[in-house]
């Protein structure tokens, strides 16, 4: 059973710039979390999408965004970029079969590790 | 507002040595308090996760001890081997909002040979 792949790896992207990374959940998963981890700040909860839906969000300016398509990949979208979103950007999946299921084990991926210059 | 606070940041354990890491939590509607374990270059993985209606869990050489009177939970790693080096993360989150974990900053384990 293949994992979370998250692409690409590595990104180094200019101030000002925007950004589009991808996770893809381990198939029968439908729920998509995306977190932000710096050595500073940790891990952040960025959002979650389950059924194409934003279920959650965290504590992040409008400049981050994402999405879920019906096959349940994700997309986070980071425009206007800043020296402070270099980051780690992980996404985890989840089986969650629907809105009011308990807390099921994360799986992460490797995450896309995002440089701005 | 840091929800899960997680100590000590860093600890060094000799081989065969007892590794212990301490996490604290703030909102009493967390349910479901994961550990994770992170290797360089590699993203968390699940090492072993605790429900409040337990005060403790052992899988392998990994237990979960809770306290849910004062709100703490921890991590003890018997026989600690130098494979076991890498960085711990506690977690917390809601059943009703699942999919947004708190995470404690992370403690970066070493155990020497």
């Amino acid at each position: 059973k293949a994992g979370v792949t998250q692409t690409p790896r590595y990104l180094i992207k200019t101030r000002g710039q925007q950004v589009t990374l991808s996770c893809s959940p381990i198939s029968g998963h439908r729920s998509v979390s995306w977190y932000q981890q710096t050595p500073g700040q940790g891990l952040q909860f960025l959002f979650e999408y389950f059924s194409e839906t934003q279920r959650n969000k965290g504590n992040f300016p409008g400049r981050f965004s994402g999405r879920q398509f019906s096959n349940s990949r994700s997309e986070m979208n980071v425009s206007t970029l800043e020296l402070g979103d270099s980051a780690l950007y992980l996404c985890a999946s989840r089986l969650r079969l629907n809105q009011y299921s308990l807390n099921t084990e994360a799986f992460f991926g490797q995450g896309t590790r995002l440089t701005v210059v | 507002q840091q929800q899960v606070k997680q100590s000590p940041q860093s600890l060094i354990v000799q081989k065969g040595g007892i590794s212990i890491i301490n996490c604290a939590y703030e909102n009493t509607a967390f349910d479901y308090f994961p550990w994770y374990q992170q290797f360089p270059g590699k993203g968390p993985a699940l090492l072993i996760a605790i429900r409040p209606d337990v005060s403790e869990k052992k899988e392998g050489r990994f237990t979960i001890s809770f306290n849910k009177s004062a709100k703490q939970f921890s991590l003890h790693i018997m026989d600690s081997q130098p494979g076991d080096s890498a960085t711990y993360f506690c977690a917390a989150s809601m059943s009703t909002n699942a999919g947004k974990s708190t995470f404690g900053d992370g403690t970066t384990l070493t155990v020497k040979p």
